[in-house]
């Protein structure tokens, strides 16, 4: 099946400063990538929804200037979390539907997830 | 009501049980129905994918799509100790270029030695 990379896997940061996450399709092309945040126990919440060369859409509630996505090419996307709290603590996992045929056309395949804790 | 409603359990089961999760849901819109399997720490895993109504198999693992009746399932056969986790429905519309999923809240399966 399609691979989905993200990275890093875990990472420690402190209040106040930014961190980046990349997700990366590592053999098709994704038209689309989605940014989701998941808390313990529960289900994955779309944060927003980005094209590649365009800006992302971000669903209501979520803080398009806190949460950065940047969609530079087909293979790449990456979520800057800014000025990060305590509370931005979480699951990130990123999402990536690839172009043309299925599977890789019509499926959403998942990267591994990012682990944020701000200290 | 919620888009998709799915039991969290938990579900715990013996080592070579048929393993029943399901989802009900609201919207006719939808027509792709997938189902993720997803471990502990980690992210989502596709395992069955599915358009439309009807059944589809692979190895163990059984999806079943009633449009009529707003209702999926996920039916493992023999299952094993590898399967414990938390399995997610998923499901989207057809058309144009929203491939948002709409997801359960997953149920969280133990299948014990």
């Amino acid at each position: 099946g399609a691979v989905v990379s993200q990275h890093p896997s875990r990472v420690i940061c402190k209040s106040g400063t930014s961190v980046k996450i990349e997700c990366r399709s590592l053999d098709f092309q994704a038209t689309t990538m989605f940014w989701y945040r998941q808390f313990p126990k529960q289900s994955l919440m779309l944060m927003a929804t980005s094209n590649e060369g365009s800006k992302a859409t971000y669903e209501q509630g979520v803080e398009k200037d806190k949460f950065l996505i940047n969609h530079a090419s087909l293979t790449l996307s990456t979520l800057t979390v800014t000025s990060a709290h305590p509370e931005d603590s979480s699951f990130y996992i990123c999402s990536a539907r690839g172009s043309g045929v299925p599977p890789s056309g019509n499926t959403i395949y998942f990267g591994e997830g990012s682990w944020l804790t701000v200290v | 009501q919620k888009e998709v409603e799915q039991d969290p359990g938990p579900l715990s089961v013996p080592e070579g049980a048929i393993v029943s999760l399901n989802c009900t849901y609201s919207n006719s819109a939808f027509q792709y129905f997938m189902w993720y399997r997803q471990y502990s720490r980690k992210g989502p895993e596709l395992l069955m994918y599915t358009y439309s109504s009807g059944n589809k198999e692979d190895g163990r693992f059984t999806a079943q799509v009633d449009k009529s009746s707003k209702y999926i399932s996920l039916f493992i056969r023999d299952s094993q100790p590898s399967d414990s986790a938390t399995y997610l429905c998923a499901m989207r519309s057809s058309g144009g270029s929203n491939y948002k999923l709409t997801f359960g809240k997953g149920t969280l399966l133990t299948v014990n030695p």
